[in-house]
C-alpha cells in the first residue's frame, strides 16, 4: 500500500512569514498529487494538483507546490502568509491506475496576527 | 450548488446500535468515497465506488457497509456500532477515479 508523510504536525508561524509543508510518498510508479485544506469547521477544499508537466504547480490563494519526482515528494509554499491561512492542510496521493487515495495525517498551521 | 450533502451532521448512538449515513452529490460525478477521519490519523478511506453499481473496499471496511443506490447517493452503514468508530465520516466524489475530490461538510459521529 502507498504511505503520505507529512513530517510537520503542527506549525506556527507570524503573519507575512513564508511556509513551506513537507510532504513525502512511497510509490514508485506515476502519481497524481494534491494538497487540500480543511479550515476549522469546515470540509476539506482543493488548493491545488498535479498531475503531469510543469512540476511547480500553483493553486488557490497564493500557494504552490514543487513536485520533485527523485525525492518522491511534493512540498506546499507559500511567501507570505496571512492569519487567514490558519487551517489544516492535507497532501494526497493517487497512482494514476488505481482508485483510492492516500492521506498524510495532516499539518495544522496556525498564524499570529 | 450543493455540491455533496452528507446527513446527518452530528449523532449519539450506544454501542450495538445500527445507523446509516447518507451521502448524496449533485454534480454527476460516477465516483465516490466514504472516508473517516481521526485526530493525528489523517483521512483514511473506508469504502469507494468508482462508477454505479460497484463498490471496493479501502483502507478500513471492516465494521461498515456500503451501498451505491444510483449515480448520486452513496449510504455508509453500521450494523452494529462500536466506541472504536467515533469518528468524523466525510464522504466525497469525483468525475473519475484519480480527479479531485470534493467533500462534504462530514458527520460527527459519537459512540458511547
Amino acid at each position: 500500500a502507498q504511505s503520505v508523510s507529512q513530517h510537520n504536525h503542527h506549525v506556527i508561524l507570524s503573519e507575512a512569514a513564508s511556509l513551506e509543508l513537507g510532504c513525502n510518498y512511497s510509490y514508485g510508479g506515476t502519481v497524481n498529487l494534491f494538497w487540500y485544506v480543511q479550515y476549522p469547521g469546515q470540509h476539506l477544499q482543493l488548493l491545488l494538483k498535479y498531475f503531469s508537466g510543469d512540476p511547480l504547480v500553483k493553486g488557490i490563494k497564493g500557494f504552490e507546490a514543487e513536485f520533485i519526482k527523485s525525492k518522491f515528494s511534493f512540498n506546499l509554499r507559500k511567501p507570505s502568509v496571512q492569519w487567514s491561512d490558519t487551517a489544516e492542510y492535507f497532501c494526497a496521493v493517487n497512482a494514476n491506475t488505481g482508485n483510492q487515495f492516500y492521506f498524510g495525517t495532516g499539518t495544522s498551521l496556525t498564524v499570529i496576527p | 450548488n450543493a455540491g455533496v450533502t452528507q446527513t446527518p451532521k452530528f449523532q449519539v448512538l450506544k454501542t450495538g446500535q445500527s445507523m446509516t449515513l447518507q451521502c448524496a452529490q449533485d454534480m454527476n460525478h460516477n465516483s465516490m468515497y466514504w472516508y473517516r477521519q481521526d485526530p493525528g490519523m489523517g483521512l483514511r478511506l473506508i469504502y469507494y465506488s468508482a462508477s454505479e453499481g460497484t463498490t471496493d473496499k479501502g483502507e478500513v471496511p471492516n465494521g461498515y457497509n456500503v451501498s451505491r443506490l444510483n449515480k448520486r447517493e452513496f449510504s455508509l452503514r453500521l450494523e452494529s456500532a462500536a466506541p472504536s468508530q467515533t469518528s468524523v465520516y466525510f464522504c466525497a466524489s469525483s468525475e473519475d477515479p484519480g480527479a479531485p475530490q470534493h467533500f462534504g461538510d462530514g458527520t460527527r459521529l459519537s459512540i458511547l
